[in-house]
C-alpha cells in the first residue's frame, strides 16, 4: 500500500463546476496535511495546509480532513481553465523520524 | 516568481563530472530541503536542514552531498552520477523549521549522460 494515494486522473470538469480531489494516507499518526499545485514544467506551489479535522476555506479552495478515515480532500469551487494542473497531496509525520510524503498527484483539466 | 531561487536551471553532466546545485531563499525561513522529482514518481525528500543542521538523510546515495553554510543557502554537490539520477531537483524552504508549509524554487533539470 502506498503511503499517500491519489487518483492520477485526469479529472475533467467543466468551467464553473466544483472539482473534488481526494487523497488517502496510511500512517495513522500523520499530523499535518498540505495541498500543492504544479503546472507542467513548473515547481509545486503551496495552496493550503490543514492540521485538524474539519474544513478549512481559502478563497475558492476548501480542504477537508478526516483523520479517522485517513482522508484529506481539496474542493475547488467555480473551476477555471487556469486551474488545470496536477494537484499534489503531502502528509507529514514526525513521530520517530521525520517523514514528509507526497502523493503522485491528480491531473485536473478544466474544460472551457 | 517565488523567494526561492535555484541555479543552474538546466544542467547536463557526464558520469565522471563533479557539479554543484545552488539554492538561495530570500524569505527568512529556517528550514531548507532538497527533493528529487522523476517522471511518474512522487516527489522524494532527500535532505532536510533545520537551522543549518542536517536533520534527515533519506537513504540518499553518497554521490549526492548536501551543504548548508547558513540558513539562506543550500548546495547539492554531485559526483559520479548515474543516468538514473536524471531528474528535476527541487529546493524548498519553510518558515518555522521542519513540518510547516514549504515553498519551492523553480528546480534544476539535471541530465546525466
Amino acid at each position: 500500500q502506498k503511503e499517500v494515494e491519489q487518483n492520477s486522473g485526469p479529472l475533467s470538469v467543466p468551467e464553473g463546476a466544483i472539482a473534488s480531489l481526494n487523497c488517502t494516507y496510511s500512517d495513522r499518526v500523520s499530523q499535518s496535511f498540505f495541498w500543492y499545485r504544479q503546472y507542467s514544467g513548473k515547481s509545486p506551489e503551496l495552496i493550503m495546509s490543514i492540521y485538524s479535522n474539519g474544513d478549512k476555506e481559502d478563497g475558492r479552495f476548501t480542504a477537508q480532513l478526516n483523520k479517522a478515515s485517513q482522508y484529506v480532500s481539496l474542493l475547488i469551487r467555480d473551476s477555471q481553465p487556469s486551474d488545470s494542473a496536477t494537484y499534489l497531496c503531502a502528509v507529514l509525520t514526525t513521530s520517530g523520524t521525520y517523514k514528509y510524503i507526497f502523493g503522485t498527484g491528480t491531473r485536473l483539466k478544466v474544460l472551457a | 516568481e517565488t523567494g526561492v531561487t535555484q541555479t543552474p536551471r538546466h544542467l547536463v553532466m557526464g558520469m565522471t563530472n563533479k557539479k554543484s546545485l545552488k539554492c538561495e531563499q530570500h524569505l527568512g525561513h529556517n528550514a531548507m530541503y532538497w527533493y528529487k522529482q522523476s517522471a511518474k514518481k512522487p516527489l522524494e525528500l532527500m535532505f532536510v536542514y533545520n537551522f543549518k543542521e542536517q536533520t534527515e538523510n533519506n537513504s540518499v546515495p553518497s554521490r549526492f552531498s548536501p551543504e548548508c553554510p547558513n540558513s539562506s543557502h543550500l548546495f547539492l554537490h554531485l559526483h559520479t552520477l548515474q543516468p538514473e539520477d536524471s531528474a528535476l531537483y527541487l529546493c524548498a524552504s519553510s518558515l518555522r523549521g521542519v513540518g510547516y508549509e514549504q515553498y519551492f524554487g523553480p528546480g534544476t533539470r539535471l541530465t546525466v549522460t
